[in-house]
């Protein structure tokens, strides 16, 4: 089975524009997660996902949303980029993260965004 | 809010030999979960180990084993046999079992492990 995986890889962009990355959860989960990786610090949590429907969502300011389809791929957006949103973007898949005992998240290898 | 401090920005071992990474948290919470994930340069985070808190026992996989204290807050990771493949950056997270964030997952900064053949 094909694990976590996203899209692009890697991607260029100028202060003010927009982006959108994409994300395919593995086969039969249902939730997914966003996080932001800065060079040099651990991953931060931007939103969960489970079931279409927003779960969680980190300090982030209102230029980040997602959303996720009914085939449980999600996508970030971005708007009015700066270049402090320069960082990794890691996408991570559970079965349900609300299940007692349940929820371990599996990782992409993430979409890294350069902005100038 | 919860937090995890790792205090060791880097780290060097022996091939072979063991090596220990630590790992402080803060919670008010007696329900969660914590991990250890591996980060190589290919950058996708991959699960080490994992440890319920409720759970007394340590969580051991294969030559990864961790110390669980939890009265202390602390989990550390024990790399036995280090191998070259093992080089990489480790994260401790917490994530709790209930609440609004259980899909949460909160990471230290990171330590930086070399393997020296």
């Amino acid at each position: 089975d094909a694990g976590v995986t996203q899209s692009p890889t890697h991607l260029i962009k100028t202060r003010g524009q927009q982006v959108t990355l994409r994300c395919s959860p593995i086969s039969g989960h249902k939730s997914v997660s966003w996080y932001q990786q800065v060079l040099g610090q651990g991953p931060q949590f931007i939103f969960q996902y489970y079931e279409k429907e927003e779960r969680g969502r980190g300090n982030f300011p209102d230029r980040f949303s997602a959303r996720q389809f009914p085939n449980y791929s999600s996508e970030l957006n971005v708007n009015a980029l700066l270049l402090g949103d320069s960082a990794l973007y890691l996408c991570a898949s559970s079965l349900d993260p609300g299940a007692p005992r349940n929820g371990e998240l599996f990782f992409g290898e993430g979409s890294r965004l350069t902005v100038l | 809010a919860q937090t995890v401090t790792q205090s060791q920005p880097e780290m060097s071992v022996q091939e072979a030999e063991t090596v220990t990474l630590s790992c402080t948290y803060d919670t008010s919470e007696s329900d969660y979960y914590l991990f250890w994930y591996k980060q190589p340069p290919s950058r996708q985070m991959i699960l080490v180990i994992r440890q319920e808190a409720y759970k007394q026992q340590n969580a051991t996989e294969n030559r990864f084993s961790v110390n669980f204290q939890k009265a202390a807050k602390s989990f550390s990771l024990k790399i036995s046999d280090s191998q070259l493949g093992d080089a990489a950056m480790y994260f401790c997270a917490y994530k709790e079992n209930y609440g609004g964030s259980q899909g949460n997952l909160i990471f230290g900064k990171g330590t930086k492990l070399s393997v020296k053949p």
